[in-house]
């Protein structure tokens, strides 16, 4: 099992940058579960349901992202397997960005460990 | 986009009594690899979503055996043989296939 610490909460304008952090932590034998682990980030609007953003494949299987259409070209999914950190970067920002952001470890495509999620509010 | 669709959207149950939440996609959700990434999520009130059931019907670690999940290709169903207060929360069916991953829109389990 992984366990996860989002940070980087704040109230950002509209057109505003953020970066929120995943940081991660939990092993195996053969080393840190994040480096083989593909990773997602879902997010959650108050009082409404989930969505997912995006997800970051692991080096072993290219280390490649896939982004949902609302946010492809705006956020940026990165990981350091140095620091057991996965990061999301937001930019140009929109006030319907405005949710609780979840790191989540990604098993047999599904959502497996969850962190207890940030809350990115956008307002002018 | 796969779309999920969960009927119905509130289940007022009796402690003790089953309850179950149905999850429609608008096409299959077989993979290539043979496989059906149907998974279902609870979320608690306050809290963050856990994975209850992957690959249809798949019980997660500790996810207790009051909880059942069946289903194939487009239809699939998540009983409970018994509410319990602790169950209480939204469930979310979700849909791994396919990128982008999809939820349905919750299912909200309220205690009669």
């Amino acid at each position: 099992e992984v366990q996860l610490v989002e940070s980087g909460e704040d109230l950002v304008k509209p057109g505003g940058s953020l970066r929120l952090s995943c940081a991660a932590s939990g092993s195996t034998a053969s080393g840190s579960i994040f480096i083989d682990s593909w990773m997602n980030w879902v997010r959650q609007a108050p009082g409404k349901g989930l969505e997912w953003v995006g997800l970051i494949k692991n080096k072993k299987d290219g280390g490649t992202t896939d982004y949902a259409a609302p946010v492809k070209g705006r956020f940026t999914i990165s990981r350091d397997d140095s620091q057991n950190t996965l990061y999301l970067q937001m930019n140009s920002l929109k006030t319907e960005d405005t949710a609780v952001y979840y790191c989540i470890t990604d098993w047999f495509y599904t959502l497996r460990d969850w962190g207890q999620g940030i809350l990115v509010t956008v307002s002018s | 986009d796969i779309v999920m669709t969960q009927t119905p959207l509130s289940s007022p149950v009796t402690l003790g009594q089953p309850a179950s939440i149905s999850c429609r996609s608008s096409q299959s959700l077989v993979h290539s690899d043979g496989n059906t990434y149907l998974s279902w999520l609870q979320q608690r009130p306050g809290q963050p979503p856990r994975l209850l059931i992957y690959k249809i019907s798949n019980r997660f670690s500790g996810v207790p055996d009051r909880f059942s999940g069946s289903g194939a290709g487009t239809d699939f169903t998540l009983k409970i043989s018994r509410a319990e207060a602790e169950d209480v929360g939204v469930y979310y069916c979700m849909q791994g296939t396919q990128f982008p991953y999809t939820f349905g829109q919750g299912t909200k389990l309220e205690i009669k």
